[in-house]
């Protein structure tokens, strides 16, 4: 089945510093991917969509300049967390489609914990 | 507006069967998936449905009526391992899914 890499998986950082999270996609093209966070006890929010070759579409109220999102390659997406600061401590996930297969729903990226001290 | 509604929390005893379920308002309809999410983990695919009526896969059953905007998740034989989230989205005319908050399911002994 379709398979979604993500790492790292656990992150500690300083204030002020930056922290990547990458997603691949093993088995599969994922033209599209996904990136969501989520605040313990609440539900998925999304951030932004990323697509292969051209520029993230941001969800209202994230800030693109802070979470920078590229999708360089069909297998390949990172998001970058510029300047983190402790608010910015969530967990995130990323998700892709199946190569356009809808009823197998997206596959979810076993999420990032990111801990921002 | 989309919107979609389950309830926050559910609890149930081991054995038993518990039904979850969701309604929404979508701009556009193209399946409505569950997915079940264990505290600290992403979250993991269990059903899909696009056609009206049941659709049973071993101790899970998904069922949709799109003329009511209404799904349930039904669980049968109940063990401590089901305690999760269990998370109702909707795929809409972009290809985009809107997602629940979500619904806790404790078992309990």
């Amino acid at each position: 089945g379709a398979v979604v890499s993500q790492h790292p998986s656990r992150v500690i950082c300083k204030s002020g510093t930056s922290v990547k999270i990458e997603c691949r996609s093993l088995d599969f093209q994922a033209t599209t991917m996904f990136w969501y966070r989520q605040f313990p006890k609440q539900s998925l929010m999304l951030m932004a969509t990323s697509n292969e070759g051209s520029k993230a579409t941001y969800e209202q109220g994230v800030e693109k300049d802070k979470f920078l999102i590229n999708h360089a390659s069909l297998t390949l997406s990172t998001l970058t967390v510029t300047s983190a600061h402790p608010e910015d401590s969530s967990f995130y996930i990323c998700s892709a489609g199946y190569s356009g297969e809808v009823s197998y729903g997206y596959t979810f990226g076993s999420g990032t914990r990111l801990t921002v001290v | 507006g989309q919107n979609i509604d389950q309830p926050t929390e559910m609890t149930a005893t081991e054995g038993a069967i518990v039904q979850i379920n969701c309604t929404y308002q979508t701009s556009g309809f193209n399946g409505l998936f569950w997915y079940q999410q264990h505290a600290g983990e992403a979250p993991t695919f269990l059903s899909y449905n696009v056609l009206d009526g049941l659709e049973e896969k071993g101790r899970f059953s998904s069922f949709l009526s799109r003329s009511k905007g209404y799904s349930y998740l039904l669980l049968k034989e109940l063990q401590m391992k089901d305690s999760a989230s269990y998370l109702c989205a909707v795929m809409d005319s972009n290809y985009q899914l809107i997602w629940g908050a979500g619904t806790k399911l404790i078992i309990k002994p």
